[in-house]
C-alpha cells in the first residue's frame, strides 16, 4: 500500500520568505510523486511531478521539489512567497503500471499555506 | 476552453433522494476518475474508467454508480442519498496510464459541492 504524510496542516510565511511544505511517502515500489495546489472553491491544479527522471523537479509559479529516496521525501519549496501563493497544497503518490491500481493517486492530508504581507 | 467540466457546481438535496453529477473532458484523454473530498479536505479516489471500462473501484457503497457513455464523459449517480455523502466531488482525467510519462498527469474539474440535508 502507498501513503503520503504532509507534515504541518498549516504553514504561515511572510511575503518574500522561503516556502517549505513537507511531504513524506511510503511505497513498496518506485513511486511517482506529485504536488497539486487548490485555490478556494476551485479544483486541483498540478504544480509539478516526479516520474523517475531528474530528482530536482521544477514546476509552475516558481515552485520546485526534490525527490530524496533515502529520506522518502518530496518537499515543495519556493524561494520567495507571493500573496497569490496562498492556497492548499496536496502531495500525492502513485505507483507503477499494471493491475487495477494504475493511475490511482493517493493524496496527503493537505497543507494550507498562508502568506502575510 | 474548459478542459474538465462538471455540472452542477452546487447540489443541495434531501436524504433519500437520487442525484447525478455529470463530467465531461475535452482533452482527448482515455481515463477518467471520480474523487471525493470530505469536510476535512481529505481526497480519496472512488472510481476510474479507461476507455469506458471500469478499472478502479474503491470501497464505495453500491449506492454510487458511475457511468461512462463514451470516453469523454463519466457521470456519477448516487441513490438514496445520506448525510455522510455531503462532500465535494471532483472529476479528473488523464491519458491512458500506460501511455508514457504523461500518464499520471491528472487534470481536475472545478468540483461539485453536494449537500445532503
Amino acid at each position: 500500500a502507498q501513503s503520503v504524510t504532509q507534515l504541518g496542516s498549516h504553514v504561515s510565511v511572510s511575503e518574500g520568505a522561503l516556502v517549505l511544505l513537507r511531504c513524506n511517502y511510503s511505497s513498496s515500489v518506485p513511486p511517482y510523486l506529485f504536488w497539486y495546489v487548490q485555490y478556494p472553491n476551485q479544483g486541483l491544479q498540478l504544480l509539478l511531478k516526479y516520474t523517475s527522471a531528474a530528482t530536482l523537479v521544477k514546476g509552475i509559479n516558481g515552485f520546485e521539489a526534490e525527490f530524496k529516496k533515502s529520506e522518502t521525501s518530496f518537499h515543495l519549496t519556493k524561494p520567495s512567497a507571493h500573496m497569490s501563493d496562498a492556497a492548499e497544497y496536496f502531495c500525492a503518490v502513485s505507483k507503477g503500471t499494471g493491475g487495477t491500481s494504475y493511475g490511482k493517486l493517493t493524496f496527503g492530508q493537505g497543507t494550507i499555506l498562508t502568506v502575510h504581507p | 476552453d474548459t478542459a474538465v467540466s462538471q455540472t452542477p457546481k452546487y447540489l443541495v438535496t434531501q436524504m433519500g433522494n437520487d442525484k447525478s453529477i455529470k463530467c465531461e473532458q475535452n482533452l482527448g484523454h482515455d481515463t477518467m476518475y471520480w474523487y471525493k473530498q470530505d469536510s476535512k479536505k481529505f481526497l480519496k479516489i472512488m472510481f476510474s474508467y479507461n476507455n469506458k471500462e471500469l478499472i478502479i473501484n474503491e470501497t464505495v457503497p453500491n449506492r454510487f454508480s458511475p457511468k461512462s457513455p463514451d470516453k469523454a464523459h463519466l457521470n456519477l449517480h448516487i441513490n438514496s442519498l445520506e448525510l455522510g455523502d455531503s462532500a465535494v466531488y471532483f472529476c479528473a482525467s488523464s491519458q491512458d496510464p500506460l501511455a508514457g510519462t504523461r500518464r499520471y498527469e491528472q487534470y481536475f474539474g472545478p468540483g461539485t459541492r453536494l449537500t445532503v440535508t
